[in-house]
């Protein structure tokens, strides 16, 4: 089946500064998207792309499909006290009838 | 609400014991989706349902089973659980004729058994 690797697993870091996170496919995805889980809830959909090379923002997050359509990253600036969670990639393909493959996660810390 | 419904958000279960995990959607969505969450592994699909009368096995499908009962509602069941069976379970729906990924979670059923 698909993988995805996504890094980095875990981020501790200052408020205000920038957070990178990417994920990588050893195939080929048609969709990629970003959820973000706050504790106790499911994902919620941030950033969903579906053109290799698109490059989409949503407030202080931008993410990029990648150019071969086997990788995507997420960037968030500023970051704030209530980015903090677990942010996952995920990769939709055309043989696959619009299921979803995540990656295993980010745990994104934000310290004061 | 609008959203996904799962039932219950607790439950401890013996070993061998049977139970059944409850999802409802109230958004008119054609498919449902049924995952589990484990530490360091991300989501993976157990089964799913693309429309109303149709199932299909996903990822990780041994030990369980499922039911399209009506267009709102998806049950997982858990005929004789089995520790390697704790886990978060998340419910989602999805809507036909959207883009990809717009995909709805309920808040979860965290399961353990003992």
């Amino acid at each position: 089946g698909q993988q995805l690797n996504q890094s980095p697993q875990s981020m501790f870091i200052q408020e205000g500064e920038d957070v990178s996170m990417n994920c990588t496919s050893s195939s080929i995805f048609n969709t990629w998207l970003w959820y973000k889980q706050d504790p106790g809830e499911g994902p919620v959909l941030l950033i969903a792309l579906y053109k290799a090379g698109e490059l989409t923002s949503n407030g202080r997050l931008t993410a990029q499909f990648g150019i071969t359509r086997k990788d995507s990253f997420l960037n968030i600036s500023a970051s704030i006290p209530s980015d903090v969670g677990i942010y996952f990639c995920a990769g939709q393909w055309s043989g696959s009838a619009r299921q979803l493959t995540f990656g295993s996660g980010t745990q994104l810390t934000v310290l004061p | 609400n609008a959203g996904v419904t799962q039932t219950p958000k607790f439950q401890v279960l013996k070993t061998g014991q049977s139970m059944t995990l409850q999802c409802a959607q109230d958004m008119n969505h054609n498919s449902m989706y049924w995952y589990r969450q484990d530490p360091g592994m991300g989501l993976r699909l157990i089964y799913y349902s693309a429309s109303e009368g149709t199932t299909d096995k996903g990822e990780v499908p041994n030990g369980y089973n499922v039911s399209r009962l009506n267009k709102r509602e998806f049950s997982l069941r858990l005929e004789s659980a089995a520790p390697s069976q704790t886990s978060v379970y998340f419910c989602a729906s999805e809507g036909q004729g959207g883009l990809p990924g717009g995909y709805t979670f309920g808040s979860g059923t965290r399961l353990t058994v003992v």
